[in-house]
């Protein structure tokens, strides 16, 4: 069965660092997003992208945000300088764009910023 | 502002029993409303999406209803089993658009 691959499962980096989050989404999909869901909190809506340009984003998602299509399989989502509360779980989720259903989300990586 | 609420308190229910759940929101009309499940850790895995007309769903023994007017979900789970032990999160769409807007889940335990 076909899946969203994000990678690494885990990472850690000092504060002010620029991190690069990887996914690989579905292949036939053409809706992107990033969620992010801190420990024992709500999953939160970061941006959405489609038809390589951003659709929707949140408030969350503030210039030091950053998403990107680099070929025609990976998705990133870039944070240039990390702070303490960006330390989250990061989900790369993927969707049809033709017919509405649900999205298929990949199984995060844990970004840890200390 | 847009404000989804699920039961805070986990359900626990006896294996074979239907497990309902709520999902509530207020301050707007999502076109459409999906639930997920959530395994510790991992991310969350797709179920069901229902429209503002549709009134039900199914899927094998998932059951979701929409109630515009209660401005209400409800999620069923018959003859449970204890590997539907997960957390449930609700996500309707915020308005006119893809971006969803989630709950935070209410956890079910099934007891063997």
């Amino acid at each position: 069965e076909p899946e969203v691959t994000q990678t690494p499962s885990h990472q850690v980096t000092q504060m002010g660092q620029e991190v690069i989050l990887r996914c690989v989404p579905i292949s036939n999909h053409l809706y992107f997003y990033w969620y992010r869901q801190i420990l024992g909190q709500k999953v939160e809506f970061l941006v959405s992208f489609y038809n390589n340009e951003i659709s929707e984003k949140s408030e969350i998602f503030d210039d030091q945000f950053s998403v990107e299509r680099p070929d025609g399989s990976n998705f990133t989502l870039k944070i240039r300088s990390t702070k303490l509360e960006d330390s989250a779980m990061y989900f790369c989720a993927s969707s049809e764009a033709r017919r509405l259903g649900g999205s298929f989300f990949g199984q995060g990586t844990r970004l840890t910023v200390v | 502002s847009q404000k989804i609420e699920q039961n805070s308190e986990a359900l626990n229910i006896q294996e074979g029993k239907t497990a309902t759940l709520t999902c509530n929101y207020t301050n707007y009309s999502p076109a459409y409303l999906q639930w997920y499940r959530q395994d510790p850790g991992r991310g969350p895995v797709f179920l069901l999406l229902i429209r503002e007309n549709e009134k039900e769903k199914r899927k094998e023994r998932l059951k979701v209803t929409f109630d515009t007017t209660l401005k209400q979900s409800l999620f069923h789970i018959t003859a449970s089993q204890p590997a539907d032990s997960a957390t449930y999160l609700c996500a309707p769409n915020a308005g006119n658009n893809r971006k969803l807007i989630w709950g935070l889940g209410t956890s079910l335990g099934v007891n063997p």
